[in-house]
């Protein structure tokens, strides 16, 4: 597809569980981020990569939460032992530059993965 | 102090007149500046970047930046009915781009 693609676009899950949330950006965007959204909130920065590399982590709240992009493409966000304050819209954003502290671009973002968390 | 602030609304403006939306930021070393517009249930989209101080003219919008004071807005001239959404201003710090938390805004017709 030509745009932001997550999955899954809902998941409910039971506290206590394991969740992995997937995006894969529009082809050829080498930066790519995670936002956490809640309702009447703006996005909450998570994490970002240029490429592979994981560039800033400093929004994951915590160490249950972990973000990969072996190949520089598709990236999964993990959730372990899920809670209920964990419950929001997870959205992705890609960007066709590298992000070295200078983003002068747009985000493309997704259309988000909502997760309840039970 | 939150980085990005926003009056969370609701903005009501009536149709035609201009609407206009402000955000401040704490990050003096911050460079580039953002608006981007979220419909209800819906992703952002961007609207504007501006990264000088001053004005950035876009048909309807206008972007306005003062970096002494920390301070950017957007104005919507001519507003219409479907320019009613949640505006997010977001500001890139050192290390992250920072959304604010957004300003809802209502065109009445």
């Amino acid at each position: 597809g030509a745009g932001v693609s997550q999955s899954p676009r809902y998941k409910v899950t039971k506290r206590g569980q394991d969740v992995a949330l997937r995006c894969d950006p529009i082809s050829g965007h080498v930066s790519l981020y995670w936002y956490r959204q809640a309702l009447g909130q703006g996005p909450e920065f998570l994490t970002y990569f240029n490429y592979e590399a994981q560039q800033d982590k400093s929004g994951l709240p915590n160490d249950r939460f972990s973000a990969e992009r072996p190949e520089g493409s598709i990236s999964t966000l993990t959730i372990q032992r899920t809670e209920q304050r964990d419950s929001a819209m997870y959205r992705c954003a890609s960007s066709p530059q590298p992000d070295r502290g200078d983003l002068t671009g747009e985000l493309f973002f997704g259309e988000g993965s909502r997760l309840t968390v039970l | 102090q939150k980085e990005v602030e926003q009056n969370s609304g609701p903005l009501s403006v009536p149709e035609g007149a201009i609407a206009s939306l402000n955000c401040t930021y704490s990050d003096r070393g911050s460079q580039s500046f953002f608006w981007y517009r979220q419909y209800s249930g819906k992703s952002p989209e961007l609207i504007m970047f501006i990264y000088s101080n001053g004005d950035k003219e876009d048909g309807r919008f206008t972007a306005q930046l003062n970096k002494a004071s920390q301070y950017v807005s957007l104005l919507i001239r001519d507003s219409q009915p479907s320019d009613s959404a949640t505006y997010l201003c977001a500001v890139r710090g050192a290390q992250k781009l920072v959304f604010g938390q957004g300003t809802r805004l209502t065109i009445n017709p």
